[in-house]
């Protein structure tokens, strides 16, 4: 089965500071990637997704992922974040044959002054 | 353009008391539905999905059930509500290309809280 790692549940970083957050998935097919960002008390938006053609994709506020085929990974990744950049990011993996996407646990991206 | 409408927005209920969750969808037809929760502090757990009128599917056992009794409707309900039941209830419906998701839409979401 496939399945979603975010490696890391919270991530402290200063503001302006560069941020990572870290995504693997295990999946031994072709998949398509997303990260999505909550707000409190809001629902999901799609920040960004890769389902084929470069590797690099990126989204439109300056968040931008890779996607690393050798090493199952789909890292989310921002020069310099914002104070409005806290809120929780999910990773999440889609795969033929599967009627859903399958998310991580999810990481909060708390971004201080 | 799709919108997902959501209602709820809060919700207080008291333990034992039923419970019913509304999600339509607008802008598109015979989409694939999902009721999602989130526990404090968790991340999401999928509770049912539909591919169609009629047709749920429960990814964990519970005390909650689904219902899609329109295409561009689903309901989550309870008969009698738990403490374990409190959380953050998402509705989400999925575009399908070649046999997989290409993106994920969710509505606002339901704040639960059992008393």
């Amino acid at each position: 089965a496939q399945s979603v790692t975010q490696l890391d549940s919270q991530v402290p970083v200063f503001e302006e500071a560069p941020v990572e957050l870290r995504c693997n998935y295990s999946s031994s097919v072709s998949v398509y990637l997303f990260w999505y960002v909550q707000y409190p008390n809001q629902g999901l938006q799609l920040l960004l997704k890769y389902l084929s053609g470069s590797t690099l994709v990126e989204s439109i506020n300056g968040f931008e992922a890779e996607f690393n085929k050798s090493q199952t990974s789909f890292h989310l990744r921002k020069p310099s974040v914002h104070i409005s950049d806290t809120a929780e990011y999910f990773c999440a993996v889609s795969n033929r044959g599967y009627n859903k996407l399958i998310f991580g646990a999810g990481t909060r991206l708390a971004v201080h002054p | 353009s799709q919108t997902i409408h959501q209602w709820p927005a809060t919700l207080v209920q008291p333990v034992g008391s039923p419970l019913s969750l509304e999600c339509t969808v607008e802008g598109t037809s015979n989409p694939n539905l999902y009721w999602y929760r989130q526990a404090a502090g968790r991340g999401l757990q999928l509770l049912f999905y539909s591919v169609g009128i009629g047709q749920i599917s429960s990814e964990v056992p519970q005390n909650l059930s689904a219902s899609r009794p329109q295409d561009r409707q689903f309901i989550l309900s309870s008969k009698k509500l738990l403490l374990s039941d409190s959380g953050f209830y998402l509705c989400a419906w999925t575009n399908f290309q070649g046999g997989r998701v290409i993106e994920a839409f969710f509505g606002q979401g339901t704040r639960l809280t059992v008393v």
